[in-house]
């Protein structure tokens, strides 16, 4: 089945660390995206990426890193300068940017240690 | 500009009853607009989604009403069900000729229980 496989499910980190989240879509979508979704609020942006090796900041970069190497994948790193990374992250692909469909993975629940 | 406000929070609704949350947004550059439905633990799935060329679009016992002038555009579930309980967000895009990319606009969902 196609879809979006996101992994770990669960993360935790320990002060002074970068973690990576996984994302891997077999949909063959060109973009890709990875919001941030706390309790009580909607999901924010974090990157995107509209082709391989081209990627975005989106309105909550900092802290935050990424790398499109291959069209199936687009892993996003919490590093050590973001200062609040507990929270639901989410990872998105779309046929294209033209406002189309995106379509979500179940999710990396980051936690601090 | 690039807000969407989405109410209630929360909303509860008896099963057989309709279910309504609306979305505002300022940016009239949108031009499309999904509804997700999010479990929890689970990534958000596409319910449904419209144009601002139509008024209303129907799938199933689901219905977003879009009022162009107004800025603002709802979802209605008809005949609410124990299962549709879950978080919903509205969101809004603009067409990728800018810069914008496609991305997404969320509100800031609200949560629907419908109780037996």
């Amino acid at each position: 089945d196609g879809g979006i496989t996101q992994s770990p499910k669960y993360l935790f980190r320990k002060e002074g660390q970068n973690v990576t989240l996984s994302c891997e879509q077999n949909l063959n979508h060109d973009a890709m995206y990875w919001y941030r979704q706390d309790p009580g609020q909607g999901l924010r942006l974090i990157y995107y990426s509209q082709i391989v090796n081209d990627f975005q900041k989106g309105d909550i970069a900092e802290g935050y890193s990424v790398s499109r190497e291959k069209k199936e994948s687009f892993p996003l790193t919490v590093t050590s300068a973001q200062k609040n990374p507990t929270a639901f992250y989410l990872c998105a692909s779309s046929i294209s940017t033209q406002g189309m469909a995106q379509h979500f993975g179940d999710g990396t629940r980051l936690s601090i240690l | 500009q690039q807000q969407v406000k989405q109410s209630p929070q929360s909303l509860i609704v008896q099963k057989g009853g309709i279910s309504i949350i609306n979305c505002a947004y300022e940016n009239t550059a949108f031009d499309y607009f999904p509804w997700y439905q999010q479990f929890p633990g689970k990534g958000p799935a596409l319910l449904i989604a419209i144009r601002p060329d139509v008024s209303e679009k129907k799938e199933g016992r689901f219905t977003i009403s879009f009022n162009k002038s107004a800025k603002q555009f709802s979802l209605h579930i008809m005949d609410s069900q124990p299962g549709d309980s879950a978080t919903y967000f509205c969101a809004a895009s603009m067409d990728a000729g800018g810069t914008s990319y496609g991305k997404l606009t969320f509100g800031q969902g609200t949560i629907l229980t419908v109780h037996p």
